[in-house]
């Protein structure tokens, strides 16, 4: 049972905008800043958004997070087949005083 | 560019100490955040700790008492010790890089690590 929850599965088809939750706490989501992760097939994962709603260099602006309370999202526009992968939430837990991921979704292009 | 590359035994025995050391080149280590997360196969990440180079040291509550990392700057390496593994500590163990945690920006291609006898 993972702290932060997302739902297991997405799926959209190529072109269109989809997103995916992460719920947490005050301790966490609440309080601290949310990454999020792409792990494609086979490989390690990849830094996607940092700090809310923040892109690294390289990462396309079809990628995009948000947060609201102990809550967070990350909308994919413009859905592609290679954008199919697994994605993970993350923050730091006050409680714990260590970081938690989410369970993470595996996003389906159909 | 950096690298991160997870080296050590594939394959360990319940009750035995996993160790994996992490080399890290393009950057020096003394600086970041450097830590260790964990995947079970066909499972979700899962943290275990971290390391900054001046050698404070931050876990997993939940793996605590069985961990250890350390830091060797003159090598440019960090390193992981697990002991008392069982069935349930294998996983793909990889190496990252943060600017803080959980802000991982750079990681290894990970190594899986069994535990059996």
């Amino acid at each position: 049972q993972s702290v932060l929850t997302q739902p297991p599965s997405a799926s959209g088809t190529p072109g269109q905008r989809v997103t995916i939750s992460c719920s947490g706490s005050s301790s966490n989501i609440g309080s601290n800043y949310v990454y999020w992760y792409q792990q494609l097939p086979g490989t390690a994962p990849k830094l996607l958004i940092y700090r809310n709603n923040q892109r690294p260099s390289g990462v396309p602006d079809r990628f995009s997070g948000s947060k609201s309370g102990t809550s967070a999202s990350l909308a994919i526009s413009g859905l592609r087949s290679e954008d199919e992968a697994d994605y993970y939430c993350a923050a730091w837990d006050d409680s714990l005083n260590s970081p938690v991921f989410g369970g993470g979704t595996k996003l389906t292009v159909l | 560019q950096v690298q991160l590359q997870e080296s050590g035994p594939g394959l360990v025995k319940p009750s035995e100490t996993l160790s994996l050391t992490c080399t890290v080149s393009g950057v020096s280590i003394s600086s970041y955040y450097w830590s260790w997360i964990r995947q079970p196969p066909g499972k979700g990440l899962e943290w275990i700790a971290c390391i900054y180079y001046s050698g404070s040291t931050n876990y997993n509550p939940s793996l605590k008492s069985r961990v250890t990392i350390s830091i060797d700057t003159s090598k440019n390496q960090f390193s992981l010790k697990l002991n008392s593994v069982t069935a349930a500590d294998t996983a793909i163990y990889y190496c990252a890089r943060g600017t803080r945690v959980p802000s991982f920006d750079s990681w290894g291609q990970g190594t899986l690590v069994t535990v059996s006898s």
